[in-house]
């Protein structure tokens, strides 16, 4: 039962240009949702959150969309750059349940 | 700002040993937490601690045992490895109450021959 999940196990775009990351639950009791960055050998970066009262958060270059209706949220970067290329990972959490419940992540690939 | 720090970093180790891999956080912060990250997997749970001397179980914790004494530490140990439990683990720590990010040390990559 896979409660937080990105269909997309990767993604290219080129440098300058939007990458949109999407992530689905099926779990109505979140209310907190993340996104994190990896490298390889690293562990993960908190990279931006959204609070299930608000259906959008900015931080620079990234922007993070909730849909609640649709279960949804995307993590929109623009514009991508090259150093932005790494395994991007969406986690929720319920409550004062301070669980994360990860997604399997995507890999971005941004293309000079 | 050490912040989160893992040890060790890499490990090999034969089935039915024990092995403890250690995590220690320099912010004082309530929660810890441990995740294992395996291929198809993303991120699970193994355990988590919201104080000292309170742990609880994640959705991965069978073969696996935490304590923690001191608020800065949170060791995770193996009792008897299996070759299941390969995989790179990761510690992570939060502040206390309210929405707040994990922040993730770098993992100790273990492998169980």
């Amino acid at each position: 039962d896979q409660q937080v999940k990105q269909n997309s196990p990767s993604l290219s775009v080129q440098e300058g240009r939007i990458s949109i990351l999407n992530c689905d639950y099926t779990n109505s009791m979140f209310d907190y949702f993340l996104w994190y960055k990896k490298y390889p050998a690293e562990g993960p970066t908190f990279l931006i959150s959204i609070s299930s009262i608000k259906d959008k958060n900015e931080d620079g270059r990234f922007t993070v969309f909730l849909n609640k209706s649709a279960k949804h949220l995307s993590l929109h970067i623009v514009p991508s750059q090259p150093g932005d290329s790494a395994v991007y990972f969406c986690a929720a959490s319920a409550g004062s349940n301070y669980k994360l419940t990860f997604g399997k992540g995507t890999l971005l690939t941004v293309n000079p | 700002d050490a912040g989160i720090t893992q040890s060790p970093r890499y490990k090999i180790t034969e089935t039915g040993r024990q092995v403890t891999l250690m995590c220690h956080q320099t912010w004082s912060h309530s929660y810890m937490f441990w995740y294992r990250q395996d291929l198809g997997h993303g991120l699970r749970l193994i355990y988590y601690s919201a104080a000292a001397d309170i742990t609880d179980k994640g959705e991965v914790p069978d073969g696996y045992v935490v304590s923690r004494s001191k608020t800065e530490n949170f060791p995770l140990t193996l009792e008897s490895a299996t070759r299941s439990q390969t995989s790179v683990y990761f510690c992570a720590s939060r502040r206390g109450q309210g929405n707040q990010p994990q922040h993730f040390g770098d993992g100790t990559r273990l492998s169980i021959l």
